[in-house]
């Protein structure tokens, strides 16, 4: 079975400053990976997939996230973080043969002004 | 840009009611999911469906859940008796192709 961790309940960053928000799954074989983000009152908005290919994927809204097998991590990032990308966002994975997406818990990115 | 539309937007249900939640999934869209999240929980698959028919489910989609795509448009999640713990927000969400899964704003249930 697939799961998805996500160690931080929240991250804080300054506008203007870089963001991450880790990220670290466990799936039988190559998965796909997955980041949405979820404003108030709205729902899951895909940000990003890797599925194969460069490790380094980009995505909506100036997000990026790196794939590192090794560390069997998926961690989203974004070099100026903008007052209005406080959110709470959600990593995701599934299986190759499979089509569900396991979630991790979700980490709310807060950006102070 | 098209999306993913769900009614309502709450419902309050007493147990042992059914209630029906619908969506209209993205209009090129083949597969179609449901899942749910209790508050301050994890969002869990329920069930996938395409071609008519259920692909995939998770253990909590038991007996007591359907699922059931009327017309061309609408796919709707029935659940048959509500529990208390079927409390939660159910999303709605659909693809073109696997896997990248485009999502509703969700129908908030809540079983009194």
């Amino acid at each position: 079975a697939q799961s998805v961790a996500q160690p931080e309940d929240q991250v804080n960053v300054a506008e203007g400053n870089p963001l991450t928000v880790k990220c670290t799954y466990s799936v039988s074989g190559n998965p796909y990976l997955f980041w949405y983000v979820q404003y108030p009152n709205r729902g899951l908005q895909f940000l990003l997939k890797y599925i194969t290919g460069d490790n380094l994927v980009k995505g909506s809204y100036g997000f990026e996230a790196e794939f590192n097998k090794s560390q069997t991590s998926f961690h989203l990032k974004k070099p100026s973080a903008l007052v209005s990308d406080s959110a709470l966002y959600f990593c995701a994975v599934s299986p190759r043969a499979g089509n569900m997406l396991t979630f991790g818990g979700g980490t709310r990115l807060m950006v102070k002004p | 840009e098209p999306e993913v539309t769900q009614t309502p937007s709450h419902q309050v249900t007493q147990m042992g009611q059914e209630v029906i939640l619908r969506c209209v999934p993205i209009s090129n869209h083949l597969y179609f999911y449901w899942y749910r999240q209790i508050l301050g929980q994890k969002v869990e698959f329920l069930v996938s469906f395409y071609n008519n028919e259920i692909s995939e489910k998770s253990e909590i989609f038991d007996d007591q859940f359907s699922v059931e795509r009327p017309d061309g448009s609408n796919f709707t999640l029935k659940i048959r008796s509500t529990k208390l713990e079927d409390s939660a927000m159910y999303f709605c969400a659909s693809s073109e192709t696997y896997p990248a899964q485009y999502f509703g704003p969700g129908t908030r249930l809540l079983v009194l």
